[in-house]
């Protein structure tokens, strides 16, 4: 298996533009996260899917931020719009779910995110 | 949430010695994880310790829980300038929140 994919790798985007950021988690994991990166605030969780489900999203910092999953293998995250303050590194992380479930999280490569 | 909490932030020794990080975690847990992440890429998992053990060895890694203090240690032996990285603890019960992490520079 490839892993997870995430894409872009780099983005830099002006302040105020639309931001999507892109997630292939692996086959067969029903559990998919996205979490934000910062050296302020470390790894913060924004959401978590379980079979495609939005379980919680009370670590989307504002309405300005949306994400999505569609279908099992693919998941956006999307600020509209984009400010300075969210430049960051976004990782979208999978998990195996039932009942072998450890928690165990694979992640993405991450992608880097700077507004101007 | 159930937040590990790394220390030190910062640890730097000398390339063959030991270096031993802590975590400390709030509620119960079914298991406590530890992962890695080498600069400018995504986080690794390294070892899974399981709420009903005390310790757990993989190779030059070895990690203590202790259930009663809410808290687990990772000890990497005989380290090597390779195993400069961040490394977080994530204690997994509902939900998987991750803390700070410990920067662990090994010096050639």
């Amino acid at each position: 298996d490839a892993g997870v994919i995430q894409s872009p790798r780099h983005e830099v985007t002006e302040m105020g533009q639309e931001v999507t950021l892109r997630c292939k988690p692996i086959s067969g994991h029903d559990y998919l996260f996205w979490y934000r990166q910062t050296m302020m605030r470390g790894l913060e969780l924004l959401i978590y899917f379980n079979n495609n489900v939005p379980i919680d999203d009370s670590g989307m910092p504002e309405d300005r931020f949306s994400a999505k999953m569609p279908n099992a293998s693919f998941s956006t995250l999307k600020i509209q719009p984009s400010e300075p303050r969210d430049s960051a590194v976004y990782f979208c992380a999978s998990s195996p779910g039932g009942g072998l479930n450890t928690g165990e999280l694979f992640f993405g490569e991450g992608s880097r995110l700077t507004v101007l | 949430s159930q937040q590990g909490e790394e220390d030190p932030q910062a640890l730097s020794i000398q390339e063959g010695e030991n270096a031993t990080m802590n975590c400390s975690y709030k509620t119960s847990i079914n298991n406590l994880q530890w992962y890695r992440q080498n600069s400018g890429r995504g986080l690794v998992h390294l070892i899974l310790i399981r709420s009903n053990e005390r310790e757990k060895h993989s190779g030059r890694l070895r990690v203590t829980l202790d259930t009663s203090k809410k808290s687990s240690s990772l000890l990497i032996t005989a380290s090597r300038a390779a195993d400069t990285a961040s490394y977080f603890c994530a204690a997994y019960g509902q939900n998987f929140v991750f803390g700070p992490g410990t920067r662990l520079s090994v010096l050639p």
